[in-house]
């Protein structure tokens, strides 16, 4: 099947510093993905789509100043969580379909979980 | 209203047993319908897709119920193992956008 890499997988931040995290699809080429948060006992929240060479659609509520992404491929989609403080401390996890696919499956990243300090 | 609903749960059945959780979905142009599951502090992964004829895989049955806007999910000979939090995700088109919206999950607990 499909496989979708998420880096990195764990990482430990001080507050106000900026993180990045990058998404892949490494067997196919994924138009759209998706970046979703999930704290710990909740489910998955999507925070925004991202589209290939166009800007990312944010959801409600969330802040695109804060949480920059960039999809400057269509295999790889980055999101980066500027300023970050221990109230952004999540699992983020990115998933994609591939081409010309609406409403076909979604492959997920292995997730990275985030710790700020 | 939530766009997906699902009983957090946790459902504690006994190994062997049969168990079903249910999904309601509020969007009735919601074009398809997916079951994942996922490990604690794991991503998610495809259980199986939903089609209108309702399908089957091994010991897992997926229906779906356009008219009602619900789906469901029936586990036979429950395993140690299906121990998880099983995710109903929907696809839907807003604003000419296809999202894809995840419920809460259904806890699942399988007992020795």
């Amino acid at each position: 099947g499909a496989v979708v890499s998420q880096h990195p997988s764990w990482v430990i931040c001080k507050s106000g510093t900026s993180v990045k995290i990058e998404c892949r699809s490494l067997d196919f080429q994924a138009t759209t993905m998706f970046w979703y948060r999930q704290f710990p006992k909740q489910s998955l929240m999507l925070m925004a789509t991202s589209n290939e060479g166009s800007k990312a659609t944010y959801e409600q509520g969330v802040e695109k100043d804060k949480f920059l992404i960039n999809h400057a491929s269509l295999t790889l989609s980055t999101l980066t969580v500027t300023s970050a403080h221990p109230e952004d401390s999540s699992f983020y996890i990115c998933s994609a379909r591939g081409l010309a696919e609406n409403t076909g499956e979604l492959f997920f990243g292995e997730g990275s979980r985030l710790t700020v300090l | 209203r939530k766009e997906v609903e699902q009983d957090p749960g946790p459902f504690n059945v006994p190994e062997g047993a049969t168990v079903a959780f249910n999904c309601t979905y509020s969007n009735s142009a919601s074009q398809s319908f997916f079951w994942y599951r996922q490990d604690c502090r794991k991503e998610p992964k495809l259980l199986m897709s939903v089609y209108s004829s309702g399908n089957e895989d091994g010991r897992f049955t997926a229906q779906l119920n356009r008219a009602s806007q619900y789906i469901s999910l029936l586990i036979r000979d429950s395993k140690l193992s299906d121990s998880a939090t099983y995710l109903c995700v929907v696809n839907m088109v807003t604003s000419g956008t296809y999202k894809y919206i995840f419920g809460t999950g259904t806890r699942l607990k399988v007992l020795a």
